[in-house]
């Protein structure tokens, strides 16, 4: 069956540096893989979407990367803040639908 | 553009009793799901509908959930009887017609004790 994983330990990072958040998928090969920001109490807030035919998609302090052959995105966020303290969740389309399906999201924590 | 409404925010109960949580999608939005965040996990897809139909609810625990749409606009999402393992956040999603971006609510925060 389809699987979405990323890492389920906290990214912890001083505040300026780069985050670089993981999404790994396998038994499957997604049309397109998604990005979302959860604050605690919050409901998911849609980042960033990547096609399989891009390599990388930028916006603003954002970075995704997407990597068919290894089955990975990668998600950077530059000159990191406080602010961008949250979980980011990585999702990607079910079968040949619009139904997402999600990781258990990666907290990220950015120390001032 | 007001987002995706859902209430009540919060509602404890005990186990064995029911619960309903409602969502008003997006404006015009004719795609609805509903899914289900237990602590610590993504969320999971528990039922989608387009319009007034149901398009996929094969992981709806049919036996004790069950949800509508009646006029193809809100929907209700209800279970009965609640169990412990049924704490979770109920989130309700909306998609228009163009694109692939989906806009969830606040969510529903249900604890069964």
């Amino acid at each position: 069956s389809q699987k979405i994983e990323q890492n389920s330990e906290a990214l912890n990072i001083q505040e300026g540096k780069t985050a670089t958040l993981t999404c790994n998928y396998t038994n499957y090969s997604p049309a397109y893989l998604q990005w979302y920001r959860q604050d605690p109490g919050r409901g998911p807030v849609f980042l960033l979407l990547i096609r399989e035919n891009e390599k990388e998609k930028r916006k603003e302090r954002l970075k995704v990367t997407f990597d068919t052959t290894l089955k990975q995105s990668l998600f950077h966020i530059t000159a990191s803040q406080p602010a961008d303290s949250a979980t980011y969740l990585c999702a990607f389309p079910r079968g040949g639908s619009y139904i997402p399906t999600f990781g258990r999201g990666t907290s990220l924590i950015v120390h001032p | 553009e007001a987002g995706v409404a859902q209430s009540p925010r919060y509602k404890i109960i005990e186990k064995r009793q029911s619960v309903a949580f409602w969502c008003n999608p997006i404006s015009g939005h004719a795609t609805l799901y509903w899914y289900q965040q237990i602590l610590g996990q993504g969320p999971k897809l528990l039922i989608q509908f387009q319009n007034n139909g149901v398009v996929d609810d094969s992981q709806l625990p049919k036996d004790r959930f069950s949800a509508e749409r009646l006029k193809g606009v809100d929907s209700t999402l209800k279970i009965q009887p609640a169990k412990l393992e049924d704490s979770a956040v109920y989130l309700c999603a909306s998609r228009g017609s163009s694109g692939n971006t989906i806009y969830f609510g606040e969510g529903s925060w249900l604890t069964v004790v």
